[in-house]
């Protein structure tokens, strides 16, 4: 099974700040990685689909990137709709799909 | 719009069975495979199972494996989960979920806003 481990654990930052959201695979994931903001009390959100794709609707603010073993998550510019929790996760090892433990987006 | 909606949640006791259901709506229903995933209370996600756009292909996590079943009824646009044998670990928001292709690729695209199924005695 591929573990991915996200960090920090918890962020800490203001609207207006740039935050920047890691996310590391046990093993290489190849570009099968995803990423999802989820609201208290509400479904997860897809925001990036295969590193980089930002899903329909997501603003630009939300970018991606990394290969293999090593991603991110940028905001570029937060806005105060923007703290949550964010998951990676990875379909390389399909079918079998797993979920980082999630990155929680505070205001500082 | 698309929606997912489940129902069908509970309280049930260890051992027992129960039926969640999610009914879908704004897309072609027996074109996309789909999932549901499960998040404990305060924990993170983790994905259940899988069922192809006509139910021909079906895969579980091992944690459930041999206990839940996967089903879709395209006649009717909506997707089954039937669990057996519940267990207190059990216990979580069950979300059915699009992937966005018809065999399946793992890319969730849309997510239902889930039912909760508890599992104590």
């Amino acid at each position: 099974e591929i573990v991915l481990t996200q960090s920090p654990a918890t962020l800490s930052l203001s609207p207006g700040e740039r935050a920047t959201l890691s996310c590391r695979a046990s093993q290489s994931v190849s570009s099968y990685l995803a990423w999802y903001q989820q609201k208290p009390g509400q479904a997860p959100r897809l925001l990036i689909y295969d590193v980089s794709n930002r899903a329909t609707g997501i603003p630009a603010r939300f970018s991606g990137s990394g290969s293999g073993t090593d991603f991110t998550l940028t905001i570029s510019s937060l806005e105060p709709e923007d703290f949550a929790v964010y998951y990676c996760q990875q379909r390389s090892d399909w079918p079998l799909l797993t979920f980082g433990q999630g990155t929680r987006l505070e205001i500082k | 719009q698309l929606q997912l909606v489940e129902s069908g949640g509970g309280v049930v006791q260890p051992g027992r069975s129960l039926r969640v259901s999610c009914a879908a709506s704004g897309f072609t229903f027996s074109s996309y495979a789909l999932h549901w995933v499960r998040q404990a209370p305060g924990k993170g996600l983790e994905w259940v199972a899988f069922i192809s756009y006509d139910g021909t292909n079906k895969y579980y996590a091992d944690s459930v494996k041999g206990r839940f079943t996967i089903s879709r009824d395209n006649s009717k646009n909506t997707l089954y989960l039937q669990m057996n044998s519940l267990r207190a670990e059990d216990t979580a928001v069950y979300y059915c979920a699009r992937d966005a292709s018809h065999f399946g690729s793992g890319n969730i695209d849309y997510w239902g806003q889930g039912t909760l199924v508890t599992v104590s005695s």
